[in-house]
């Protein structure tokens, strides 16, 4: 079964840097783009950017262009959404989501969320 | 910019229809954008119902239909019933590994 695990909730001070992390299992991970979705409180979804763990390909939206980045090691199967220094606004759920193969263009699994707070 | 649009908010009573749709700012939703519609519940992480603007995803019940209306995408509920409401959000692929999601539909059933 198609599996994507996410790290756990994190609690940070603004400042800091964070990497989060969504590892695939049941699926070959190199052959399929992984999405990182964001979700404010009590706000909508808001697609960051993607990458193809076969070649690290990388598409970031214009809002979140130059504020994360999203990185991937094949080897273990495991997509990364970092920070260098997070902010406060960016509290929020994050999710990574699994682009379909079959080029039919839709987010077919998705991770559990991963909760970033960022408070001093 | 483009901005995906969703109506903020719908209710529909029990048994009944609705349907909610997912248009662009600036010009016309069509199959090209390969509109898909997910769920999501409370505290819950999205759940896909629709693909390609038609198809179910597995396991998503036949009252749910996807469609192109017009300029829209939309998403038809035939039969509500109460544990549909949810908050719906479309996406929309804008080619180049670009994708944007709606602002978001809160469904209420009463």
């Amino acid at each position: 079964e198609v599996q994507l695990v996410q790290s756990g909730a994190e609690v940070k001070k603004p400042g800091e840097p964070l990497k989060i992390s969504c590892k695939g299992s049941g699926y070959s991970f190199s052959s399929y783009w992984i999405a990182w979705v964001r979700q404010m409180p009590g706000k909508g979804l808001e697609w960051m950017g993607i990458i193809y763990p076969g070649d690290s390909d990388t598409r970031y939206s214009p809002s979140f262009q130059g504020q994360v980045t999203i990185s991937v090691d094949k080897s273990i199967s495991t997509a990364y959404l970092q920070w260098s220094t997070l902010k406060a606004s960016d509290t929020a759920m994050y999710y990574c989501a699994r682009q379909d193969g079959a080029a039919l263009f839709y987010f077919d699994w998705w991770g559990q969320g991963t909760l970033v707070t960022a408070s001093s | 910019q483009t901005v995906v649009t969703q109506e903020p908010s719908f209710s529909v009573s029990p048994g009944g229809t609705v349907t909610l749709t997912c248009g662009l700012s600036s010009g016309s939703v069509s199959t090209n954008y390969y509109p898909s519609w997910y769920q999501q519940t409370p505290g819950q992480a999205p759940r896909t119902l629709i693909y390609s603007t038609n198809t179910r995803s597995s396991g998503v019940p036949d009252r749910f239909s996807g469609s192109i209306l017009g300029n829209k995408a939309a998403l038809t509920i035939t039969g509500a019933q109460a544990d549909d409401e949810s908050d719906y959000y479309c996406a929309l692929y804008m080619g180049s590994g670009i994708w944007m999601f709606g602002g978001g539909t809160k469904l209420t059933v009463l």
